[in-house]
């Protein structure tokens, strides 16, 4: 079975500062890779998703993540960090199950942005 | 357009009423599906429908969990007979057909069972 894990529960940055958000998944085949974001009281958004082809993947709003095969990772990184940016964010891992994406989503880390 | 919404945001059910939890997805999108949201957790799967026809409910956690979408539009997420345990977040997300496009999720309603 696929699963995800997000080892940071929490992470605080300074503003400007920059970001890297850690995931692990665990599935046999090639994965399909996604990050979401999740501000309070707000449905999820994608950030960026990885299908196949270039491994470093661009998304929204300055984000962007890099898939390691070899590490079974899928890291979300930003430059600088600004305030906007608080919010949960979650990693997910998708499959094809009878002609659509089943996905198992991680627990989350919560981000907090300080001045 | 508008996005996916959802009804109600807020539901309060005492243990052992039922509930009824409304999904409008965006127009035109084929596939529907439900996940539940437990504090500080990440979405599960509950179910996925391809327009009318339910194709996957072996996320659903018991048989007081029931999901619907007769029209292949609207979808209701109903649970009889709630449970302390059944409070959380329930998301609904809908997307276009076909395996490589994005689901788009609506805000939630967030169940309190007293």
């Amino acid at each position: 079975a696929q699963s995800v894990t997000q080892p940071d529960i929490h992470i605080t940055v300074s503003e400007g500062a920059s970001l890297e958000l850690r995931c692990n998944y665990s599935y046999g085949a090639t994965p399909y890779l996604f990050w979401y974001v999740q501000s309070p009281g707000q449905g999820l958004q994608l950030l960026l998703k990885y299908f196949s082809g270039d491994t470093l993947v661009q998304g929204i709003k300055g984000f962007e993540a890099e898939f390691k095969r070899s590490q079974s990772s899928f890291n979300l990184r930003k430059p600088s960090v600004h305030w906007s940016d608080a919010a949960e964010y979650f990693c997910a891992v998708g499959f094809l199950s009878g002609g659509y994406q089943k996905v198992t989503f991680g627990t989350g880390t919560k981000l907090q942005v300080i001045p | 357009g508008a996005g996916v919404s959802q009804s109600p945001r807020y539901k309060v059910a005492k243990r052992g009423q039922d509930v009824a939890l409304r999904c409008d997805p965006i127009s035109g999108h084929v596939s529907l599906f439900w996940y539940q949201q437990a504090l500080g957790q990440g979405p599960e799967f509950l179910t996925y429908f391809q327009n009318e026809a339910q194709l996957d409910k072996s996320g659903l956690p018991s048989d007081r969990f029931f999901a619907e979408r007769p029209e292949g539009s609207v979808s209701t997420l109903k649970i009889q007979r709630t449970q302390q345990e059944d409070s959380a977040v329930y998301l609904c997300a809908s997307s276009l057909a076909g395996s490589y496009n994005e689901q788009f999720f609506g805000p939630g309603t967030r169940l309190t069972v007293l």
